[in-house]
């Protein structure tokens, strides 16, 4: 979908370790977001990058980490998984005006 | 950064047009109204923007009336595979965060 893949698909991890999860888009656009999802409930905002090094937090950033070295690659990183942060997570992409297109999400477990 | 409230829940029949109206008071001049679907364990996908007035595609028109306050998606004819969570979301992508409402949860039946 619009370019943009999500890896890993699924990943189950422990408490206490770092995770990463990756963006990787190939439409060129400069905007990309991280959100998360819980069962019933809406996309709530990790993070967002605004070009290459500019990140900025969203609401629900405690917790989390991003990285942007490349206008491809948006990573998000658990510094300590924790079971709360269990969620599904999808990254979007945007060239501007507020629409959005979104990965098929990664699915975390945090046992 | 715009709020938006939606209904939590419809129920249409097959065939029936189904609207589902955003408000969003407090948009700003450089705001864009998009509107989203998501299906279980998907993604969300872009369905319609508009700024003013009325936009229509192939599966959707959004009728934005001249203050902005709100905002109307209009399914025409819904089927089965309609049945789904639908997002307003209010904003201007740039160095500001993007944050979704709650979204509608339409239930179609046959």
């Amino acid at each position: 979908d619009a370019g943009i893949t999500q890896s890993p698909r699924h990943k189950v991890t422990e408490t206490g370790t770092p995770v990463t999860l990756r963006c990787h888009q190939t439409e060129n656009h400069r905007y990309m977001y991280w959100y998360r999802q819980d069962p019933g409930h809406g996309l709530r905002l990790i993070h967002y990058s605004y070009g290459v090094k500019d990140t900025d937090k969203g609401e629900v950033s405690d917790g989390y980490s991003v990285s942007r070295s490349k206008t491809e690659d948006f990573l998000l990183t658990l510094e300590s998984a924790t079971s709360s942060q269990t969620s599904v997570y999808f990254c979007a992409i945007s060239e501007g005006q507020g629409a959005l297109h979104f990965g098929n999400g990664t699915r975390l477990t945090v046992t | 950064l715009a709020k938006t409230t939606q209904p939590i829940s419809m129920d249409s029949y097959e065939g029936q047009e189904v609207n589902i109206t955003c408000s969003h008071n407090n948009i700003a001049t450089n705001d864009y109204i998009t509107w989203y679907q998501q299906f279980p364990s998907q993604g969300p996908r872009f369905i319609i923007q508009g700024y003013k007035t009325k936009v229509t595609n192939e599966v959707a028109s959004l009728f934005i009336p001249a203050d902005r306050k709100s905002s109307t998606l209009s399914l025409p004819r819904v089927s089965l595979s309609d049945t789904a969570v639908y997002y307003c979301l209010v904003g201007y992508t740039g160095r500001r965060a993007l944050t979704f409402g709650s979204g509608t949860r339409l239930q179609v039946q046959p």
